[in-house]
């Protein structure tokens, strides 16, 4: 089994449209978790931490399930320019980071 | 803004050539990486370095070695390039704590 799965997609949905996106993990001691977001043909870059308690940024929500052992990603109003991989990321210790294959997702007009 | 910058963006070589895909980063940053982004396999860890002439191997760190001889220059060195390390090469820094990766632009290696 992956360290850590994501569904690879792609999903594809309107623009204006609410997606969600969710990422397992398989250790029990993961400490910090994260999205980044990688346009194509681009580097890797850090969309948001994944607080226990959940957190928001405007339109995303990242939310924290240890219990399951997964952490998701909302999407609310999708815009074209949210087309783009979201690579989960989960990390064991303070530097060293596990990503995972990423989700695609293209949003359409 | 951080800068991490990669000497190539497109590199073609041919098999058993020796190869060198430098990186600096202008941050101050202690930790180094370098990773190889493959589809459907994902940002997979080749090496990493805490501090100068420090290194660590990471997941897959066959075929390749490392050199940091200055904190802000961190290189890969593929020492008989073959065609199975025909990839996208990322490196990445952080500072010693911080998680929060920045990565370079990428250097895309073709091995012919």
């Amino acid at each position: 089994r992956k360290e850590v799965e994501q569904d690879p997609g792609p999903f594809n949905v309107p623009e204006g449209a609410t997606v969600a996106f969710n990422c397992t993990y398989s250790n029990s001691a993961s400490q910090s978790f994260f999205w980044y977001r990688q346009d194509c043909r681009k580097e890797p870059k850090l969309l948001m931490s994944v607080y226990s308690s959940g957190n928001e940024d405007g339109r995303f929500t990242a939310q924290l399930n240890r219990a399951s052992q997964y952490i998701s990603l909302l999407i609310r109003d999708s815009k074209l320019s949210d087309s783009a991989t979201y690579l989960c990321v989960v990390t064991y210790n303070t530097d060293k980071l596990i990503f995972g294959t990423g989700t695609r997702l293209q949003v359409f007009p | 803004d951080v800068k991490v910058t990669q000497s190539s963006r497109y590199l073609v070589k041919r098999t058993g050539e020796k190869v060198f895909l430098e990186c600096v980063q202008d941050m101050d940053h202690e930790n180094m990486f370098w990773y190889r982004q493959d589809p459907g396999l994902g940002l997979r860890l080749i090496y990493f370095s805490y501090d100068v002439k420090m290194k660590e191997k990471g997941d897959i760190p066959e075929g390749y070695s490392v050199s940091r001889e200055k904190k802000e220059r961190f290189s890969l060195i593929l020492e008989s390039a073959s065609t199975n390390q025909t990839s996208m090469y990322l490196c990445a820094s952080s500072s010693r704590g911080e998680e929060k990766l920045f990565f370079g632009s990428g250097t895309q290696l073709s091995v012919l």
